[in-house]
């Protein structure tokens, strides 16, 4: 069973330079989220999406973007990275937003650590 | 805005403790509650989610409770193991149809053997 399968794994990132961290789930789920964690900190939401072609921001959503065409697959884009993106980022999933533990369960993946320097 | 807090940031106890993982949150108007472990370097392992309208989930040595009112939730480890070793992470889900998860900083529990 793959799950949440983030790539890739480990990126530097000079300032300035763009990237995509790519996001895929094989469970259906309509519902995905990005969350970025800081070292000591928990994990905060930049943006999500109930279904394809449906995004939102999150708690911190500046310089990132996101789209969302396949139920499958949900990319974030860093533009102009800068040396606040440096952290991990953890891509997640749920079947829906309410309903029973099967339905709001969140399933994540094995996280993306960025540097940008 | 919902804010979620995890005391103690860190916690070491000898193998075979029972112990007991807080989590507290500001708006009790949540939907569902979430206990995550966390190893080194690895994502996020869902342990057990608990409704509102639950007041404990068990799955095998871990049960979590809910007191939505006073705004907690603990995570009960019968007989500690040194594989227990992680970060535990609470998070809350809101009453709106986002599924958005709010998360606390976690604890960080070290089991010696």
């Amino acid at each position: 069973n793959a799950g949440v399968t983030q790539t890739p794994k480990f990126r530097i990132l000079k300032i300035g330079q763009s990237m995509t961290l790519q996001c895929a789930q094989d469970m259906n789920h309509n519902y995905m989220y990005w969350y970025r964690q800081d070292p000591g900190m928990g994990l905060k939401l930049i943006y999500y999406s109930v279904g394809a072609g449906i995004t939102d921001k999150g708690e911190v959503p500046n310089g990132y973007n996101v789209s969302r065409s396949t139920t499958e697959d949900f990319p974030l884009r860093l533009e102009l990275a800068a040396p606040s993106q440096t952290s991990v980022y953890f891509c997640a999933s749920s079947l829906s937003g309410q309903g029973g533990w099967r339905s709001t369960e969140a399933f994540f993946g094995q996280g993306t650590r960025l540097t940008v320097v | 805005k919902q804010e979620v807090t995890q005391i103690p940031a860190a916690l070491s106890v000898p193998e075979g403790e029972n112990l007991v993982l807080n989590c507290s949150f500001t708006d009790s108007a949540i939907y569902n509650l979430q206990w995550f472990r966390q190893d080194p370097g690895k994502g996020l392992t869902s342990l057990l989610l608990i409704q509102s309208s639950q007041r404990e989930q068990t799955s095998g040595r871990l049960n979590a409770s809910l007191d939505k009112s006073s705004g907690r939730s603990t995570l009960y480890i019968a007989a500690s193991q040194p594989g227990d070793s992680a970060t535990y992470l609470c998070a809350v889900r809101g009453s709106s149809n986002t599924g958005k998860l709010i998360f606390g900083q976690g604890t960080t529990l070290q089991v010696k053997p």
